[in-house]
């Protein structure tokens, strides 16, 4: 268990449809990231919250958006999916930079 | 802008032999180096990192990598691979000053064990 935790860890849906992935950072992590794993893509950043507030974005297409609450979980909100969102979701979390992530085990995104 | 390259997409190592799994990187300035593996289904776990200081960084599982300022290189090295190490890896370069902390991975290379 790395301390970080992702639900769902599957998740099937149909095209068009909206999801929300969910992440718990590390006790004591402010800093949480996105990224989409595909196979065609590799590990793409998406998007990086630290305490609350939006720091950097990446790759992120508009119909996904993110958050982060006041306790620091982090949800990734996925609408309009098309067949070429699917792939491995992952979130990540670290105390400062250069401390590298602790990555969850990701979430599993089916669009059929 | 920053990139890594892994130029390995697959490797094959016989248990018990010595590992060298490349990476090249490119930052404009002094960057943070992370090794990280994935085996499958799994996230991802950190492996080792470099910042400053002693360029060769003892990592977790045995793993050790050499940093070459002058060949942009962060090479990861295993006296004797394990069946066990079979797995993707992935270099990582991020920034060392500044607020945005992305960092931006390679493609990763698969290593694949042989008894």
């Amino acid at each position: 268990d790395s301390g970080v935790t992702q639900t769902p860890k599957h998740l099937i849906t149909a095209t068009g449809q909206r999801v929300t992935l969910r992440c718990s950072p590390r006790s004591g992590d402010l800093s949480v990231y996105w990224y989409q794993q595909s196979l065609d893509q590799g590990l793409q950043f998406l998007i990086h919250y630290y305490n609350g507030e939006e720091r950097a974005k990446g790759n992120i297409l508009e119909r996904f958006s993110a958050q982060q609450f006041p306790d620091l979980h982090s949800e990734l909100n996925l609408s309009s999916l098309e067949l070429g969102d699917s792939a491995l979701y992952f979130c990540a979390s670290s105390v400062e930079r250069g401390y590298g992530y602790t990555f969850g085990s990701g979430t599993r995104l089916t669009v059929v | 802008a920053q990139s890594v390259t892994q130029p390995d997409i697959h490797i094959t190592v016989s248990e018990g032999a010595s590992l060298e799994l490349r990476c090249n990187y490119s930052y404009g300035a002094t960057p943070y180096l992370f090794w990280y593996v994935q085996s499958p289904g799994q996230g991802l776990q950190l492996l080792l990192k470099y910042f400053s200081g002693d360029t060769l960084v003892q990592g977790i599982k045995g793993f050790e990598a050499e940093f070459k300022r002058s060949q942009s290189s962060f090479n990861l090295r295993k006296p004797s691979v394990h069946w066990s190490d079979a797995a993707e890896y992935f270099c990582a370069v991020g920034p060392y000053t500044g607020t945005a902390s992305k960092l931006t991975f390679g493609t990763g290379t698969r290593l694949q064990v042989t008894l």
